[in-house]
């Protein structure tokens, strides 16, 4: 399995452009969710899913959007870049059937915008 | 909405000692999951040790254990016996156990981590 896997690890984008991070895990996990992190505030939560076909907003979902239309995929869309987008972003999948399920993390992306 | 407390910002240790890392959060829920992860350098999030709100007994993983508080709402991490490799940011983490369907919809809301540095 190669578990859950994020491309590109880097980017840096112009104020205002688009772009999508793409993620995707191959254990068959139903949950997966966006976080990012940003210096002294730990992770926070963007978008999640529960399952494919289902989505809801997390903690900071300005600026983002997300689908889900399979069980596998999950990508993440900036509609405008903005400086403040600035971070390092973290999927992460788990199966939805038990409590302490690990959280798988992907490596992140960081992502850099001017 | 819960929140996660880590209120030390960096904390140090000896190779070979014991260091405890400390967490606090609040809730009006009675059931949940509490959770520590370790983020090395290469920024990859790494679970160490996980509890269930409704067990009484810390959890224990080898040189990592916990001690779960819930009355106090806290939950610190002991490392004993540091190693080098020990060394990264540390993060405290909850979440609710709520499901409706068969279904999980809990969130992981994480608190602002904690520097652990080694010394040889």
């Amino acid at each position: 399995n190669a578990g859950v896997t994020q491309t590109p690890k880097f980017q840096v984008l112009k104020t205002g452009q688009s772009m999508t991070l793409q993620c995707a895990q191959d254990m068959n996990h139903e949950y997966m969710s966006w976080y990012r992190q940003d210096p002294g505030m730990g992770l926070r939560l963007i978008h999640y899913s529960v399952g494919a076909g289902i989505t809801d907003q997390g903690e900071v979902p300005n600026g983002y959007n997300v689908s889900r239309s399979t069980t596998e995929d999950f990508p993440l869309r900036l509609l405008s870049a903005a400086p403040s987008q600035t971070s390092v972003y973290f999927c992460a999948s788990r199966i939805n059937r038990g409590g302490t399920d690990t959280q798988y993390f992907g490596p992140g992306t960081r992502l850099t915008v001017l | 909405a819960q929140t996660v407390t880590q209120s030390q910002p960096e904390m140090s240790v000896q190779e070979a000692e014991t260091v405890t890392l400390s967490c606090t959060y609040d809730t009006s829920e009675s059931d949940y999951y509490l959770f520590w992860y370790k983020q090395p350098p290469s920024r990859q999030m790494i679970l160490v040790i996980r509890q269930e709100a409704y067990k009484q007994q810390n959890a224990t993983e080898n040189r990592f254990s916990v001690n779960f508080q819930k009355a106090a709402k806290s939950f610190s991490l002991k490392i004993s016996d540091s190693q080098l490799g020990d060394a990264a940011m540390y993060f405290c983490a909850y979440r609710s156990a709520v499901w409706a369907g068969g279904t999980s919809y809990g969130k992981l809301t994480f608190g602002q981590g904690t520097i652990l540095t080694v010394h040889p």
